[in-house]
């Protein structure tokens, strides 16, 4: 069963705390995103990886940090610098031949107290 | 700056009613629209999508309309049903080489459809 995975679907934690959302893909994909998703602003890019070992900041990068050591797993952090952390939290993936299209993972809900 | 902007930002209409949603964008780089899909709590899914040398694309109750002197596309349901109720996005993309296209997305339409 091919897909995306985010784990886990709902974190909770208190203000000042680093937290890693992971994600993991088995579709062998070489591209890898992370999107934020705040009511009635869409979707806007955080990171992006091409390939292992690889990233390039978004547009919202400031506050959060990620790693490409492997090419399944692209995992987010967000740091204590985030001023507002508290969102809905989207990995995707792309594959090299059909770049255009990027599958969504379920998503994970962050709430910093 | 916002480069792909969204309207309606809500939307009701009835069972069997046609549903238009609208999209303009600023950057002619972009050679790709995708329209996704999203219901409440989970990822967006790629609903349709078209590229600029074609004015239309359909499949099934799902049409792109795409202007490209204007810079505007639409999508169309048909005969909308109350399973099409969720967040419908528009996004762009400037395809490169090699992967890792990033796209921009619109701001959102949540849909209604009522019985």
């Amino acid at each position: 069963d091919g897909g995306i995975t985010q784990s886990p679907k709902y974190l909770f934690r208190k203000e000042g705390q680093n937290v890693t959302l992971s994600c993991e893909q088995n579709l062998n994909h070489d591209a890898m995103y992370w999107y934020r998703q705040d009511p009635g602003q869409g979707l806007r890019l955080i990171y992006y990886s091409q390939i292992v070992n690889d990233f390039q900041k978004g547009d919202i990068a400031e506050g959060y940090s990620v790693s490409r050591e492997k090419k399944e797993s692209f995992p987010l952090t967000v740091t204590s610098a985030q001023k507002n952390p508290t969102a809905f939290y989207l990995c995707a993936s792309s594959g090299r031949l059909r770049s255009n299209e990027q599958f969504f993972g379920p998503g994970t809900r962050l709430t910093v107290l | 700056q916002q480069q792909v902007k969204q309207s309606p930002q809500s939307l009701i209409v009835q069972k069997g009613g046609i549903s238009i949603i609208n999209c303009a964008y600023e950057n002619t780089a972009f050679d790709y629209f995708p329209w996704y899909q999203q219901f409440p709590g989970k990822g967006p899914a790629l609903l349709i999508a078209i590229r600029p040398d074609v004015s239309e694309k359909k499949e099934g109750r799902f049409t792109i309309s795409f202007n490209k002197s204007a810079k505007q596309f639409s999508l169309h349901i048909m005969d909308s049903q109350p399973g099409d109720s969720a967040t419908y996005f528009c996004a762009a993309i400037y395809l490169r080489t090699g992967g890792g296209n990033k796209l921009t997305f619109g701001t959102g339409t949540q849909l209604k459809v009522e019985l």
